[in-house]
């Protein structure tokens, strides 16, 4: 079966730096997805990439899909505190139509 | 515009008592499904639906109990709560049609739920 892998599971940053998250499929991906989490709180979707090497940005968080289709990464620049949460990619399943999750990064961020 | 409402946000059980998560989504999508979430397990699909009358089995289904009756409402039914159910549960709708792609899951807020 499908499975993500997301690396590294935790991250502490400085205010201001940049970091990457990857997400890495056992399989071809169809649709890879990337949502942010707060503590106690739902998931809130980030973006959606479908095409082998697309590159989609919200505000400072970029996200890439490999050429592959096989691997993603979510960037962010110049990181805030509001940048700090719990990532998770989820991708389909391809005939299934439902969508399976990585384990999750958790990103702190020091003022 | 509510989005996908569950209740309660807390839950305390013991075990052998059973229970309902309500899952209300107010979108009109078609598209409803619940996860638990785990510590060190990530998101685990429990059960599914792509509309009313239809609903199928995730990853872990054992123990849970859902129905379809209608488009808006999803409601997950514990039948007798064990320890192992311990967990924050999701609720998530999506407007996404058939195929490979399902589309941007809208998630509920969580609900705590506690077995002793």
């Amino acid at each position: 079966s499908q499975e993500l892998e997301q690396s590294p599971q935790s991250l502490i940053v400085q205010e201001g730096k940049n970091l990457t998250i990857n997400c890495t499929s056992s399989k071809t991906l169809y649709g890879l997805y990337w949502y942010k989490q707060k503590y106690g709180e739902g998931l809130i979707f980030l973006m959606m990439l479908q095409k082998g090497g697309e590159e989609k940005s919200h505000e400072k968080i970029t996200a890439k899909l490999d050429e592959k289709k096989q691997q993603s990464s979510l960037h962010i620049t110049a990181s805030q505190p509001s940048h700090a949460g719990i990532y998770l990619c989820g991708a389909d399943k391809g005939s299934q139509g439902n969508l399976i999750f990585g384990k999750g990064t958790k990103l702190s961020v020091k003022p | 515009n509510a989005g996908v409402t569950q209740t309660p946000k807390f839950q305390v059980l013991k075990t052998g008592q059973s229970m309902t998560l309500q899952c209300a989504q107010d979108m009109n999508h078609e598209y409803m499904s619940w996860y638990r979430q785990d510590p060190g397990m990530g998101l685990r699909l429990i059960h599914y639906s792509v509309g009313a009358g239809i609903t199928d089995q995730g990853e872990v289904p054992n123990g849970y109990n859902v129905s379809r009756s209608t488009t808006e409402d999803f409601p997950l039914r514990l039948l007798s709560a064990a320890p192992s159910q311990t967990s924050v549960y999701f609720c998530a709708s999506s407007t996404g049609t058939s195929g490979l792609v399902r589309g941007e899951l809208f998630f509920g807020e969580g609900s705590r739920l506690t077995v002793l």
